[in-house]
């Protein structure tokens, strides 16, 4: 099974500042990647899909990039709107689809 | 607007089955797979299985292989997530997604989305 490992699991960081999370798969898996915002008490929502896509609506501060086995998810300004957890996705191979751990961002 | 409603938070014994609806609107619910996903209080999120409401035909994470059951009611555009066999440990909010487009035998992948509201779970004797 492939297996994601995601970090930080947790990131305190400043307003403005630049925020970078990483997300390692154990095999290729080409660009077959997902990024996820969680607010508290809500659900997901998704942001990135294969690997580098933003998706409709979502604002140009957040971005994607990797293929194969790392991939970095980035906020290049962190507004305070933007506290959340984040999670990575595969949906390469068996399991169908696996998530990261998650990383808690919060504003220092 | 595309939405996904789910049913309203259950309380199960131990040993007892629980079914989890997903009512899907704003668009055609056979075109896209139902994915379930779960995530105990303060954890992360944890893949269940996906459903073709198209075809009927199903996967599940090897965890849930034998407990879970994925079913839809195209009639109304609902999906269908029952576990059995409840244990503490599956006390969690579990989510429907809509998944990959699939047409013609091939599915498009582009995330899960969007999400239903989450249905919380709590089993308790």
């Amino acid at each position: 099974d492939i297996q994601m490992t995601q970090s930080p699991s947790s990131l305190s960081a400043s307003v403005g500042d630049r925020v970078t999370i990483t997300c390692q798969a154990s095999q290729d898996i080409s660009n077959y990647l997902n990024w996820y915002q969680q607010k508290p008490g809500k659900a997901p929502k998704l942001l990135i899909y294969d690997a580098s896509n933003l998706e409709t609506g979502v604002p140009s501060r957040f971005s994607g990039s990797g293929s194969g086995t790392d991939f970095t998810f980035t906020i290049s300004s962190l507004q305070p709107e933007d506290i959340a957890t984040y999670y990575c996705q595969q949906y390469d191979n068996l399991p169908r689809y696996t998530f990261g751990q998650g990383t808690k961002l919060e504003i220092k | 607007q595309v939405q996904l409603v789910q049913s309203g938070a259950e309380v199960k014994k131990p040993g007892a089955s629980v079914k989890v609806s997903c009512k899907a609107s704003g668009y055609t619910f056979t075109s896209y797979d139902i994915n379930w996903v779960r995530q105990a209080t303060g954890q992360g999120l944890e893949w269940m299985g996906w459903m073709n409401p198209n075809s009927g035909n199903t996967g599940y994470a090897q965890k849930f292989q034998g407990r879970v059951t994925m079913t839809r009611n195209t009639s109304i555009s609902t999906a269908y997530m029952e576990l059995s066999s409840l244990r503490s440990e599956d006390t969690a909010v579990y989510y429907c997604a809509r998944g990959p487009y699939c047409s013609g035998g091939s599915c498009y992948e582009s995330g899960f989305d969007p999400w239903g509201q989450g249905t919380l779970v709590t089993v308790s004797s």
